[in-house]
């Protein structure tokens, strides 16, 4: 596709439900990575993937979030049990390479409201 | 853990005028990206830069990362409201990996 795409853009969830965000990198790129950002602030680094193979998990705050990337291509990044602090802003973003300066393309997020 | 402050946090200004945003850092980075971020939309890279002391410009803005890698300033000369946002820095390290990004400067443009 044209862009890093997004899905849901919005997602109201109750306490205690469980959510899967989706994303869908631009075609044959090789590095994914998600991020949260709370309002008015920097994102934060939750997960990185390089194709299938999950590098980097260090920023997942809980083992209540999860994230796969089962074919290289698609993303889901999964929250069990939903906590009011876990809403935010969800970001993923994907690049050609894997070097640390390369160009990183974000999509628009999924805003997650938990009440 | 890596920390990067930027400073103002917030700033409104009328067209025309001049500005600087800075981002700062107890920590060297090997990269250091600028970003703007427009309400409902993710960031969208603006520059990178890799040496210390580099500047680069591109149209109004100019960006510099200091000399010993830690800290980056942002100078935006005869603002206009298309420039209106969220800036954030982002720091890379020196492997394929996670960038840090800054605590973002909201800049609001009247006319």
């Amino acid at each position: 596709g044209a862009g890093v795409s997004q899905s849901p853009r919005y997602k109201v969830a109750k306490r205690g439900q469980d959510v899967a965000l989706r994303c869908d990198p631009i075609s044959g790129h090789v590095s994914l990575f998600w991020y949260q950002q709370a309002l008015g602030q920097g994102p934060e680094f939750l997960t990185y993937f390089q194709n299938e193979a999950q590098l980097d998990k260090s920023g997942l705050p809980s083992d209540r979030f999860f994230a796969e990337r089962p074919e290289g291509s698609v993303s889901t990044l999964k929250i069990q049990r939903t906590q009011q602090e876990d809403s935010a802003v969800y970001l993923c973003a994907s690049s050609s390479r894997y070097r640390y300066n390369e160009k990183l393309f974000f999509g628009s997020g999924t805003q997650l409201s938990v009440l | 853990t890596q920390l990067l402050e930027q400073s103002p946090q917030f700033l409104s200004i009328q067209e025309g005028e001049n500005l600087t945003v800075y981002c700062n850092s107890s920590s060297v980075f090997s990269s250091l990206q600028w970003y703007r971020q427009e309400p409902g939309e993710g960031p969208v890279l603006l520059v990178t830069v890799v040496t210390g002391g580099e500047v680069k410009k591109l149209k109004r803005l100019t960006f510099q990362f200091g000399d010993a890698r830690k800290d980056s300033s942002l100078h935006i000369t005869a603002a206009q409201p298309g420039d209106t946002g969220l800036y954030l820095c982002a720091g890379g390290g020196g492997t394929a990996s996670k960038l840090t990004f800054g605590t973002g400067t909201r800049l609001q443009v009247t006319l």
